[in-house]
C-alpha cells in the first residue's frame, strides 16, 4: 500500500543552523514525490517536485530509491522558513500525503 | 489569475444535514480534487474529477459525492452529516501533475455540531 511517513512532527532550529526534514515512502511502482509549505494563515504550496531537481528558496531534496526517502534540506535556515511541510507521493491520480512536520527557526 | 477558489470560507452544519461546498479550479486547470484535512492531520485524498467524471476515490463513504461542470468547477456534496465529517476541505487543481503537481485552494472549513 502506498503510504508518506514523516517521522517529525515538530521540529525546531536556530536560525543559520542546517535542517533537514525527513520523508519516507512506500510505493511498489515509480514514485513522483513533491514538498508541500503551508506558511501560518496561507493555503498549502507547492515547493518542490523531485521531477525538476530544482532548489527553491534555498531548498533541496534528492530522491533515494533505495532507501526510499525523500528528505528536504536546507544548509542555512531563516526565520521565514517557519512553517508546516508535507511530502506527498503521486501514485496514479491520487495524492498521498505525510502528517506534515511543523519547522520552527528560532532567530 | 486567482488560483484555486473555494466557497463558502466557513460553515456550520448540524449533524444530519447535507453540505455542499464549491471550487473553481485555476485557469487552464481541467483536473480537480478534494481532499478533507482533520486537525493535526494531512489531507485525506476523497476523489478527482476530470472530464466531468470521478476518475478516482479515496477510501470515503458513499456519503461523499461530488460532480464536475463543463467549465471545470466542481462541487463536493456530503450527506447525513457526521460529527467526525468536521474538518477543512481542500480543493486542488492541476493540468499535469507529474510537471506541476496541485494547486491547492484555501480550503472550506465545515464544522458539524
Amino acid at each position: 500500500a502506498q503510504r508518506v511517513t514523516q517521522p517529525e512532527k515538530l521540529l525546531s532550529v536556530f536560525k543559520g543552523a542546517p535542517v533537514e526534514l525527513k520523508c519516507n515512502y512506500s510505493y511498489s511502482g515509480s514514485p513522483e514525490l513533491f514538498w508541500y509549505v503551508q506558511y501560518s494563515r496561507q493555503r498549502l504550496q507547492l515547493l518542490l517536485r523531485h521531477i525538476s531537481r530544482e532548489s527553491i528558496k534555498g531548498f533541496t531534496a534528492d530522491l533515494n530509491k533505495g532507501e526510499t526517502s525523500f528528505h528536504l534540506k536546507k544548509p542555512f535556515a531563516q526565520e521565514e522558513d517557519s512553517a508546516m511541510y508535507y511530502c506527498a507521493l503521486s501514485a496514479g491520480n491520487q495524492f498521498y500525503f505525510g502528517t506534515g512536520t511543523s519547522l520552527t527557526v528560532i532567530p | 489569475d486567482a488560483g484555486v477558489t473555494q466557497s463558502p470560507t466557513h460553515l456550520i452544519k448540524t449533524r444530519g444535514q447535507q453540505v455542499t461546498l464549491r471550487c473553481s479550479p485555476k485557469s487552464g486547470h481541467d483536473t480537480v480534487s478534494w481532499y478533507q484535512q482533520a486537525l493535526g492531520q494531512g489531507p485525506q485524498f476523497i476523489f478527482q474529477y476530470y472530464e466531468e467524471e470521478e476518475r478516482q476515490r479515496g477510501n470515503f463513504p458513499d456519503r461523499f459525492s461530488g460532480h464536475q461542470f463543463p467549465n471545470y468547477s466542481s462541487e463536493l456534496n456530503v450527506n447525513a452529516l457526521l460529527l467526525g465529517d468536521s474538518a477543512l476541505y481542500l480543493c486542488a487543481s492541476s493540468a499535469d501533475r507529474r510537471v506541476y503537481g496541485y494547486t491547492f485552494g484555501s480550503g472550506t472549513r465545515l464544522t458539524v455540531v
